[in-house]
């Protein structure tokens, strides 16, 4: 069956533009996740989704960056005003139902900004 | 604050040599899972540990846990070129229902 899809796969944005970036988790599954990655580094959380429960924000590093999640399935996080420090890799992950779950993640999309 | 601490930053070892990674983490935890990472794209789900188990097989890897040390290893034996990767452990944080994902371990297989 189909994994978890991300687009772009490779995005450059000159600074100060907005983006969005889509994740299409597998069917079925409730949670999902956003992360992001620099190079070389760990992952840093960005944003929880489970079911219709209000999504965990916590990790968001400023207000330019938000998420959504439309009918419990795809979800868009669009940074906007972008800085060369946004610059990435954008991870989704979703999981069958708990956020304990094991993880599907997708191929990301590498954000570069000039 | 980091939840998963992975432990060395860096390893590189010989062909067919076993390599161990360790993580440590600092709440109680339902379970711990590692994942590994090829070319910085996405995490690729290895095995998961609950909070009461001990330890787990899979294939060449071994995964054990310790809640009293608040510590997991990852032993691969008989280490291959193709494992040459980023390893990573992840667990909940005081039982919250999302996992956090520790900085990593690199591990370099030389031939």
């Amino acid at each position: 069956g189909a994994g978890v899809s991300q687009s772009p796969s490779n995005k450059v944005t000159e600074k100060g533009k907005d983006v969005e970036l889509r994740c299409d988790p597998i069917s079925g599954h409730t949670a999902l996740y956003w992360y992001r990655q620099s190079l070389g580094q760990g992952l840093e959380f960005l944003i929880y989704f489970q079911g219709n429960s209000a999504p965990d924000k916590s990790g968001l590093p400023s207000d330019r960056f938000s998420a959504e999640r439309t009918g419990g399935s795809v979800s868009t996080l669009t940074i906007q005003r972008t800085q060369q420090e946004d610059s990435a890799v954008y991870l989704c992950a979703s999981s069958r139902d708990r956020g304990l779950d094991e993880q599907y993640f997708g191929p990301g999309t590498r954000l570069t900004v000039t | 604050s980091q939840q998963g601490e992975e432990d060395p930053q860096a390893l590189s070892i010989q062909e067919g040599e076993n390599a161990t990674m360790n993580c440590s983490y600092k709440t109680s935890i339902n379970n711990l899972q590692w994942y590994r990472q090829n070319s910085g794209r996405g995490l690729v789900h290895l095995i998961l540990i609950r909070s009461n188990e001990r330890e787990k097989h899979s294939g060449r890897l071994r995964v054990t846990l310790d809640t009293s040390k608040k510590s997991s290893s990852l032993l691969i034996t008989a280490s291959r070129a193709a494992d040459t990767a980023s390893y990573f452990c992840a667990t909940d944080k005081n039982r919250d229902d999302k996992i956090i994902f520790g900085k990593g371990t690199r591990l370099h297989i030389l031939p």
